[in-house]
Order: structure tokens, then C-alpha cells, then sequence
């Protein structure tokens, strides 16, 4: 299967910063990514698809970019609300699997 | 707006089985697959299985086949998730959520927990 490989595990970021979020995939997985968010004790929501395609709602401060094996998810002016934790999911391949996520914590 | 709403937490002995339900409402059920997802504490998400109800077709992750069953009633928009032979490992929050074109998710329900202890 995929193996989806996200870095930094935790990020540091002050409010109003910009942050970098990466996502490594074992094999080519074309633009077959979404990224999504989840804040403590909801469910994931989805906040990019076909690794650059902001999903319904989304606010602009949040691009994706990358193909292939290579993706970055940037949050280009945090606010307290974006503090959460970040997954990538490839779904190139079957199984679809997703990553180990990265915290996005206050400075 | 979509909504996927799913039943209420659950707490299983090993060895048992547990059916979780996710009813959907305000889009046409038949159009989208609904894919299961669970996360252990603490861990990102596991994709467990798919299902189409337009034509009941599904796939599951070579983890849990064998082990769990995933359908559909298209007469109440529900989607039901059953595993059996629950070990304690299986204690996680178990999703459902709409795919689209069997790819990203795109809504999801609020999480059913299990708990699986002796």
C-alpha cells in the first residue's frame, strides 16, 4: 500500500504567521491528494482535493500544491481557529490511505 | 445541508461483533459512495472499506476483510458498518463520510466511538 509520510509532526507557528505543511507519498501518486483538518474532538473536514482544488467553503489562506510524490499544504496567515491537526490522504490507490498528520500548535 | 449522522457509541466484549449506522440526509443517496474510516486514539485515520449504494459494489482494506461488512438500505439513505471478532485494538472512533468518486471526503458524520474491554 501508499505509505504517506507528513512532516513536521508538530509545528510551532505564532498567529498571523504563514506555515508549510509537507506530504511525501512512497510512490507517484499524480494530483490523487486531499488535505484535510481536524480540531480536537470533531471529525476531519476537507479542505483541498486533487492536491491544489480548495473544497466548498474553504478560505483562501489555505493552497495546496505538489504532485507526484512531493506535496505542500500552506496556511499562508494563521488564525486561532486553523490551530488543529493536518492529514494527507492519497486516493491514487487502493487501499486509500492517509498520513500521520501534523499539529499546527501556538507559538 | 449534507448531513451523515451516526448512531450512538457502543461498548463491546471481545470476540463480539458491533454494527454502526450513518443515515444521510438533503442529497441523493444513490450518487455518492459512503467510505468508513476509524482512528485510534491518538493516530492518524484508517480507511477501512467502500461502498456504492447505487449498485451495492464495495471494497474493502485487505486488513479487515473477512471481518467487516459494509452496506446500504437506499428505502432510509442509511449506511451500516459491521465488524465482528472485535479485539481490544479495535476500540477507536469509526466514521463514515461521503466520497464523491470514490476518492476524497468530502462530508462526514460526527464519529461513532467503540470501545472494545473485557
Amino acid at each position: 500500500e501508499v505509505v504517506m509520510a507528513q512532516s513536521p509532526a508538530t509545528l510551532s507557528v505564532s498567529p498571523g504567521e504563514r506555515a508549510a505543511l509537507s506530504c511525501r507519498a512512497s510512490q507517484s501518486l499524480s494530483i490523487n491528494l486531499a488535505w484535510y483538518q481536524q480540531r480536537l474532538g470533531q471529525a476531519p473536514r476537507l479542505l483541498i482535493y486533487g492536491a491544489s482544488i480548495r473544497a466548498t467553503g474553504i478560505p483562501a489562506r489555505f493552497s495546496g500544491s505538489g504532485s507526484g510524490t512531493e506535496f505542500t499544504l500552506t496556511i499562508s496567515s494563521l488564525q486561532s481557529e486553523d490551530f488543529a491537526v493536518y492529514y494527507c490522504q492519497q486516493y491514487n490507490d487502493w487501499p486509500r490511505t492517509f498520513g500521520q498528520g501534523t499539529k499546527v500548535e501556538i507559538k | 445541508q449534507v448531513l451523515l449522522v451516526q448512531s450512538e457509541p457502543e461498548v463491546k466484549k471481545p470476540g463480539a461483533s458491533v454494527k454502526v449506522s450513518c443515515k444521510a440526509s438533503n442529497y441523493t443517496f444513490s450518487d455518492y459512495g459512503v467510505t468508513w474510516v476509524r482512528q485510534a486514539p491518538g493516530q492518524g485515520p484508517e480507511w477501512m472499506g467502500w461502498i456504492s449504494p447505487y449498485n451495492g459494489k464495495t471494497d474493502y482494506a485487505q486488513k479487515f476483510q473477512g471481518r467487516v461488512t459494509i452496506t446500504t438500505d437506499t428505502s432510509t439513505n442509511t449506511a451500516y458498518m459491521e465488524l465482528r471478532s472485535l479485539r481490544s485494538d479495535d476500540t477507536a472512533m469509526y466514521y463514515c463520510a461521503r466520497d464523491p468518486r470514490t476518492s476524497y471526503l468530502d462530508y462526514w458524520g460526527q464519529g461513532t466511538l467503540v470501545t472494545v474491554s473485557s
